[in-house]
């Protein structure tokens, strides 16, 4: 089964700096996906970023940005120029690559972030 | 146009009562998942169905049985509600077989007094 661990359970950055929130995960398949969602005091569940197993390049979207060392099992979430709004707690997933899942992702315990002005 | 809605956003009942959440998805998705985040938050898996079929289900008490009329709807019914269900449930739909974004509702926070 897989395991998804994030050893941070509370981070916090000044606004305008920069964040990095560690995630790991244990898995031995080849083929898999991995996400980071954001969950503000709304609970809503948000994506933030994903991540294909097979691309080697880091995804980026806007000030945010991964670090994925596939050997290491490391995926880590890079929030540039922190605003007020990057507030939340911040989970990372897994999801496998293979039919028999239907998507199911396993999550990690969270990180909550705290953004200071 | 709300992708994934639920209903009720909140639910406070009593020890040992019946009670359902109603999910809704209009995204076309042909899957559905529950999700339990518990007081610590920790989100874990509960059911998934694909086109109305129960593929996942991950260990839970047979007080809580899913029920999906059609692709669309997902509903989670618990019987005889104890303390330690407390916690905040989440629907979610996606593409069983197709790697694309899992989206979310809003959540269901239960509270069983």
């Amino acid at each position: 089964a897989q395991t998804v661990t994030q050893s941070q359970p509370e981070m916090s950055v000044q606004e305008a700096e920069t964040v990095t929130l560690s995630c790991t995960y244990d898995t031995s398949e080849s083929d898999y996906y991995l996400f980071w969602y954001k969950q503000p005091p709304s609970r809503q569940m948000i994506l933030v970023i994903r991540q294909e197993a097979y691309k080697q390049q880091n995804a980026t979207e806007n000030r945010f940005s991964v670090n994925f060392q596939k050997a290491a099992k490391s995926f880590s979430l890079k929030i540039s120029d922190s605003q007020l709004g990057d507030a939340a707690m911040y989970f990372c997933a897994y999801r496998s690559g293979g039919g028999t899942s239907y998507g199911k992702l396993t999550f990690g315990q969270g990180t909550i972030l705290t953004v200071h002005p | 146009d709300t992708a994934v809605s639920q209903t009720p956003k909140y639910l406070v009942t009593q020890m040992g009562n019946d009670k359902s959440i109603k999910c809704e998805q209009n995204l076309g998705h042909d899957t559905m998942y529950w999700y339990k985040q518990d007081s610590k938050k920790f989100l874990k898996i509960m059911f998934s169905y694909n086109n109305k079929e129960l593929i996942i289900n991950e260990t839970v008490p047979n007080r809580f049985s899913p029920k999906s009329p059609d692709k669309a709807h997902l509903n989670l019914h618990i019987n005889s509600l104890e303390l330690g269900d407390s916690a905040v449930y989440f629907c979610a739909s996606g593409w069983g077989l197709v790697i694309d974004t899992q989206y979310f509702g809003p959540g269901t926070r239960l509270t069983v007094l």
